[in-house]
């Protein structure tokens, strides 16, 4: 157990539609990064937070946004949603880069 | 550019033959170089990390070595429990946010 909870573990909506991703830090990290793995692919970096600031962006689409809040918990929106976005979504935290520690992730599917 | 490159993308092995797989990276200020294990459907799990050529860390079965461009992770008489993706990532300046490669996909059969 890493100690980095993400909620719901699956998610099956329809195209369209706009979801809301959830995921809790280990306690006392202050970073927390989002990225989406789909099918048979690698781990694609989408966003970092930093103690409720935008950090650093990946090649995060302008449907999806994200934030943290100053509890520290982040959400990961996504709008629009087609069926090339049904993927894995991981939640990772970290003390302040370096190692990060994943949740178990959000199956999304879209159908 | 900052790039990490992993290969094979994909290996299968016997039970006990031994093998390495490797990360070479370009990036401008290693921090640090670390290795992660996913099996499908869950998150990645923190192997290794490694701050220095020279440097090298052990756990079980598995051997990970650095370099100035690269970096190995030896495999010790696998077992079919250590079927897995293995994630390499580099840590750069700036942000210190984790570069990952696109894994190497690791079957050892019996």
């Amino acid at each position: 157990d890493s100690g980095v909870t993400q909620t719901p573990k699956h998610l099956i909506t329809a195209t369209g539609q706009r979801v809301t991703l959830r995921c809790s830090p280990r306690s006392g990290d202050l970073s927390v990064y989002w990225y989406q793995q789909s099918l048979d692919q690698g781990l694609q970096f989408l966003i970092q937070y930093y103690n409720g600031e935008e950090r650093a962006k990946g090649n995060i689409l302008e449907r999806f946004s994200a934030q943290q809040f100053p509890d520290l918990h982040s959400e990961l929106n996504l709008s629009s949603l087609e069926l090339g976005d049904s993927a894995l979504y991981f939640c990772a935290s970290s003390v302040d880069g370096g190692r990060e520690y994943f949740g178990p992730g959000t199956r999304l599917t879209v159908t | 550019e900052d790039q990490v490159t992993q290969s094979p993308e994909a290996l299968r092995l016997q039970e006990g033959e031994s093998s390495s797989l490797n990360c070479s990276y370009t990036v401008s200020g290693l921090r640090g170089l670390f290795w992660y294990r996913q099996d499908p459907g869950k998150g990645p799990e923190f192997l290794f990390t490694l701050y220095s050529a020279g440097e090298e860390k052990e756990k079980e079965r598995l051997k990970a070595t650095l370099t100035k461009k690269e970096s190995f992770l030896h495999i010790t008489a696998p077992k079919p429990e250590d079927s897995a993706t293995y994630l390499c990532a580099v840590q750069t300046g700036g942000y210190n946010k984790l570069i990952f490669g696109a894994g190497t996909r690791l079957a050892v059969h019996p």
